[in-house]
């Protein structure tokens, strides 16, 4: 059972550019929610896609945007990349729903290191 | 004063003691808890997931919430250098709210 994967496992970028990130939920999961981590802190919620749209959304600017596809994976592009920008970007996958129930459990990839200089 | 807190630590224990980890919450309204684990650089690892009040065990892993309080612990039982990690609480209102993540604490188990 192929758990989260996310791609690339490390970007560097400049200021100013641009970046694509991507995301293949753990089999069976049909939610996706990406994360952002700094160092030393927790994850921060950025937004989270079900049926291909945009369900919930933190408190990110709109250079953050996302896209879930009808396979359920799901991208994080962010535009105009500023120096705090750099942190581990986390994607994390769940059921939304399970036997009529909501399923709660989230789970995690590896994330894409992503420094920006 | 942020929603979730917890003591970043680092915690420094000899291999076999037990451990407790907690998180301090400000918003009475949560009630969905989750404790993860995550290694350097890795993704977070769910370790346990307790709905409202009340213990929950797995193995060498107990899982405590007290709501009236606005604490959660974590106890690991004969700890091991493997469980040396940084350990993440997580917590939400409701079905489909997202998770409001504590900021971790350091824990290094000692041979």
């Amino acid at each position: 059972d192929a758990g989260v994967t996310q791609s690339p496992t490390h970007l560097i970028k400049t200021r100013g550019q641009q970046v694509t990130l991507r995301c293949s939920p753990k089999s069976g999961h049909d939610t996706v929610s990406w994360y952002q981590q700094a160092l030393g802190q927790g994850p921060q919620f950025i937004f989270q896609y079900y049926e291909e749209e945009e369900r919930q959304r933190g408190n990110f600017p709109d250079r953050f945007s996302g896209h879930q596809f009808p396979n359920y994976s799901s991208e994080l592009n962010v535009n105009a990349l500023l120096l705090g920008d750099s942190a581990l970007y986390l994607c994390a996958s769940s059921l939304l729903f399970s036997l009529g129930q909501p399923n709660e459990k989230l789970f995690f990839g590896s994330g894409t290191q992503l420094s920006v200089l | 004063q942020k929603e979730v807190e917890q003591d970043p630590g680092p915690l420094s224990v000899p291999e076999g003691a037990i451990v407790s980890l907690n998180c301090t919450y400000s918003n009475s309204a949560f009630q969905y808890f989750m404790w993860y684990r995550q290694y350097s650089r890795k993704g977070p690892e769910l370790l346990m997931y307790t709905y409202s009040s009340g213990n929950k065990e797995d193995g060498r892993f107990t899982a405590q919430v007290d709501k009236s309080s606005k604490y959660i612990s974590l106890f690991i039982r004969d700890s091991q250098p493997s469980d040396s990690a940084t350990y993440l609480c997580a917590m939400k209102r409701g079905a489909g709210q997202n998770f409001v993540f504590g900021p971790g604490t350091r824990l290094s188990v000692l041979p």
